[in-house]
């Protein structure tokens, strides 16, 4: 199967300061997503991306977070100035399929704000 | 999204059929059944999806009642690397998924 890669695969930050996670697709998409999953809890949608824009956000997904594909490969999300509940596992997912509905997961990146 | 039922837990040995329930009696009709699974914190992993009819790919075995009210997701052989959390997930087509607590599924020698 076709996969996405993440980097980096840890990233410890202090508090109210700005992290960026990247998204690395194999080869073209379309369609990809960012899932959050805090320690012991269920993997929660954060928000999708479809040619280059915005598509849905979950109400996690406030003005602190941002996403972009700034050089039409990387798939970028940021947090401007984190909080320690930003603490979780980060998954980028990539659409698959003629509407992108199978998603596909990449290994994640764990965020640890302190 | 319709909610969904799965029992928390499953046991199953090496090289026997695991057979994951889930209840989905408020599903609609224009809904589709997705399984996933999470290996230990690992990104979860696409397994199968389906509308109405039974579903079989190189993974697994989707099994969808005529009422569409519950299915089964069957791996017909598993192994250790089987042992993960099992989501079953209803939908329309769009492209966010709920994750519920899944089914946490150990596959025992």
């Amino acid at each position: 199967e076709p996969e996405v890669t993440q980097t980096p695969s840890h990233q410890v930050t202090q508090m109210g300061q700005e992290v960026i996670l990247r998204c690395v697709p194999i080869s073209n998409h379309l369609y990809f997503y960012w899932y959050r999953q805090i320690l012991g809890q269920k993997v929660e949608f954060l928000v999708s991306f479809y040619n280059n824009e915005i598509s849905e956000k979950s109400e996690i997904f406030d003005d602190q977070f941002s996403v972009e594909r700034p050089d039409g490969s990387n798939f970028t999300l940021k947090i401007r100035s984190t909080k320690l509940e930003d603490s979780a596992m980060y998954f980028c997912a990539r659409g698959w399929g003629p509407q992108g509905y199978e998603q596909y997961f990449g290994p994640g990146t764990r965020l640890t704000v302190t | 999204d319709a909610k969904t039922t799965q029992p928390p837990s499953m046991d199953c040995a090496e090289g026997r059929a695991a057979n994951l329930p889930c209840n989905h009696s408020t599903i609609s009709g224009n809904e589709y059944v997705y399984w996933y699974r999470q290996i230990h914190s690992q990104g979860p992993q696409y397994i199968i999806h389906g509308l109405k009819n039974n579903e079989t790919n190189e993974m697994a075995s989707l099994i969808i009642t005529e009422d569409r009210k519950s299915s089964t997701l069957i791996l017909p052989h598993a192994t250790l690397r089987d042992t993960a959390v099992y989501y079953c997930i209803v939908r329309v087509e769009v492209r966010t998924f709920t994750f519920g607590k899944g089914t946490m599924l150990l596959v025992s020698p």
